[in-house]
């Protein structure tokens, strides 16, 4: 069983698109996050949310938008898709726990390459 | 800003040696801190996790963190070709907020 699964995993599309990308997680999470990873292999954090309420918006074009219709499940909408958004889109999610170091182990589904032509 | 800093190598050892993967963060009030391994064209996967002070062993691989040097490290004992791989040290600074990656260091273990 696959626990964070995003489809597709390989997009092409031009310029000028709309696209969107689908995660869903099976571990009974209460957070999920996107995060995108460029050609230089950095990975940072674009949104996150906790049972389905936005927690963490990165400084993202709003040309991006996560919806979580429920806990399980965050999706990422691109509109009028440009050059630069061609990178790895990791969906990921985590148990939300309480403070004291217990820690935050974030799970990572297998990435949406995205190229934009 | 928070800032976990990696040095982005290539890092490369002989088979059977011992490799060492170092991270700084700048958030002094970071808890929690993570060594992610990632082949290429695949996801991150997790090595270690550790929030206290000392030293953590598991298998081949020992974590050590140092809050006051906000310095956390990764060895490798008896590498192997098979852990050539980037390495992504990572950082919370509160339990249910994102972590924060460094750039990784990339390892290449020669036979």
């Amino acid at each position: 069983d696959t626990a964070v699964s995003q489809t597709p995993k390989y997009l092409v599309t031009q310029m000028g698109n709309d696209k969107s990308i689908k995660c869903e997680q099976n571990l009974g999470h209460d957070t999920m996050y996107w995060y995108k990873q460029d050609s230089k292999k950095f990975l940072k954090i674009m949104f996150s949310y906790n049972n389905k309420e936005l927690i963490i918006n990165e400084t993202v074009p709003n040309r991006f938008s996560p919806k979580s219709p429920d806990k399980a499940h965050l999706n990422l909408h691109i509109n009028s898709l440009e050059l630069g958004d061609s990178a790895v889109y990791f969906c990921a999610s985590s148990q939300l726990r309480g403070t004291g170091g217990s820690g935050n182990t974030i799970y990572f589904g297998e990435g949406s390459w995205l190229t934009v032509v | 800003q928070k800032e976990v800093e990696q040095n982005s190598g290539p890092l490369s050892v002989p088979e059977g040696a011992i490799a060492s993967l170092n991270c700084t963060y700048s958030d002094r009030g970071s808890q929690s801190f993570f060594w992610y391994r990632q082949y290429s064209g695949k996801s991150p996967e997790l090595i270690m996790s550790i929030y206290s002070n000392g030293d953590k062993e598991d298998g081949r691989f020992t974590a050590q963190l140092n809050k006051a040097s906000q310095y956390v490290s990764l060895l490798i004992r008896d590498s192997q070709p098979s852990d050539s791989a980037t390495y992504l040290c990572a950082v919370n600074h509160q339990a249910g907020t994102a972590l924060i990656f460094g750039k990784g260091t990339t390892l290449s273990v020669s036979s």
